[in-house]
């Protein structure tokens, strides 16, 4: 059972465009992070929401968590080459306690 | 300075042999970890460790077994190796990130294992 299902999997876009990637469970987190993977890379931590409702911008990537605390999407304005790799959500169910990761979000921005 | 450093990065092998991968880190972190990342990118965590003790143990057959010397070491040694092995290993630590009290993980550059 999947229970973190993030969508869509694959998504291949021209530079410039903007994109959105969702993760969505059945369950309430304590909260989620996103990370990024690179080829041949371990996942690189880009962002941590806790509170239902949080909106937080890293540049053009824009992420929220639901309000329920049980999904989340990141939004990605004006996609650039650079921004190519593997998305990953990752919830815990409370304060300290272990990841669960989605499976994640392969994105391919072509010039 | 490499944070998390893992080795060897590409292991190939035949089936039936013993490996180990190995993993430091010098972030001073309290928690590492062995994650498995699958040829469809599922990461799966198999164990956790915190100070040497573990914490977590995944459904991992007992032909993996993790050591941790000391809590910036924890190694991983996987014996009569199979097919289905083959995967990406990531090690990982991790610190309670203040104000939010979540788990943020600083991960490895992998091991990929091939398994002939």
């Amino acid at each position: 059972t999947q229970l973190l299902e993030q969508s869509p999997q694959f998504l291949s876009i021209q530079e410039g465009e903007n994109l959105t990637v969702y993760c969505n469970s059945s369950s309430v987190f304590s909260s989620l992070q996103w990370y990024r993977q690179e080829p041949g890379e371990g996942p690189v931590l880009l962002v941590t929401v806790v509170t239902g409702g949080e909106v937080k911008k890293l540049k053009r990537l824009t992420f929220q968590f639901g309000d329920a605390r049980k999904d989340s999407s990141l939004h990605i304005t004006a996609a650039q080459p650079g921004d190519t790799g593997l998305y990953l959500c990752a919830g815990s169910y409370n304060q300290g306690g272990k990841l669960i990761f989605g499976q994640g979000t392969e994105l391919s921005v072509k010039p | 300075d490499t944070a998390v450093s893992q080795t060897p990065k590409y292991l190939v092998t035949q089936m039936g042999n013993d490996k180990s991968i190995k993993c430091e880190q010098n972030l001073g972190h309290d928690t590492m970890y062995w994650y498995k990342q699958d040829s469809k990118k599922f990461l799966k965590i198999m164990f956790s460790y915190n100070n040497k003790e573990l914490i977590i143990n995944e459904t991992v057959p007992n032909r993996f077994s993790p050591k941790s010397p000391d809590k910036a070491h924890l190694n991983l040694h996987i014996n009569s190796l199979e097919l289905g092995d083959s995967a990406v290993y990531f090690c990982a630590s991790s610190r309670l990130a203040g104000g939010t009290g979540a788990n943020v993980l600083t991960f490895g550059a992998g091991s990929r294992l091939t398994v002939l």
